[in-house]
């Protein structure tokens, strides 16, 4: 899926670290969304930003959990004192505005998180 | 958004057109349908979406029903490398469209 990138691709944290994941958008596009797919399931929505701004953050889990798209630079997915249950693969996609129903959203190989 | 159904598995001999199915009978009139698919280890890869009309681009064709309850996808000359899940996926054109659902989808599996 070349344009958006999403760096590491493998990533393995030991239970109680921190997680970064980084997405890098579409040249062009300032919408970013997260999805997370476990083993064995579809993706599912986490969380929309823009620059700078947290649209909806409805599919985060309420703690641990953090997004940002700063002005300069990727897009960060945080995860603090990692458990188990959050190993996965995180995807991030990009458009270039507010999908209305026209623009669709190009995803990034994903970043696969092991919890050892 | 309108929920939509896939058959879990289709097979397709390579260099033949693939026709995949998906009903989506509760789709409303400002509502999409998008496929993707997602090849091993991948992200997922848009391939068409449409409204009405049905839709053609470099990689598939979209035939959509006239009363919009139901959808095919075809890959005209399917090769190895087509083997993945393809999502079809309803998404209205308001509101929180942003939110990709993906369900099972269908492994479609090109032989040799």
């Amino acid at each position: 899926n070349a344009g958006v990138m999403q760096n590491p691709r493998h990533l393995v944290r030991r239970r109680g670290q921190e997680a970064r994941l980084r997405c890098s958008p579409m040249k062009g596009h300032s919408h970013v969304y997260w999805y997370r797919q476990l083993p064995e399931e579809g993706l599912k929505f986490m969380v929309y930003l823009q620059k700078e701004n947290i649209i909806d953050e409805s599919g985060m889990p309420k703690e641990r959990f953090s997004a940002e798209f700063p002005k300069e630079g990727p897009s960060i997915l945080r995860i603090q004192q990692v458990v188990r249950g959050d190993s996965a693969a995180y995807f991030c996609a990009s458009s270039p505005k507010l999908v209305q129903g026209t623009q669709p959203q190009h995803f990034g190989d994903g970043t696969r998180l092991s919890i050892l | 958004d309108a929920k939509t159904t896939q058959p879990p598995s289709m097979d397709c001999a390579e260099g033949r057109a693939a026709n995949l199915p998906c009903n989506h009978s509760t789709i409303s009139g400002n509502e999409y349908v998008y496929w993707y698919r997602q090849i091993h280890s991948q992200g997922p890869q848009y391939i068409i979406h449409g409204l009405k009309n049905n839709e053609t681009n470099e990689m598939a064709s979209l035939i959509i029903t006239e009363d919009r309850k139901s959808s095919t996808l075809i890959l005209p000359h399917a090769t190895l490398r087509d083997t993945a899940v393809y999502y079809c996926i309803a998404l209205n054109s308001g509101g929180s469209n942003y939110k990709l659902t993906f369900g099972k989808g269908t492994l479609l599996t090109v032989n040799p």
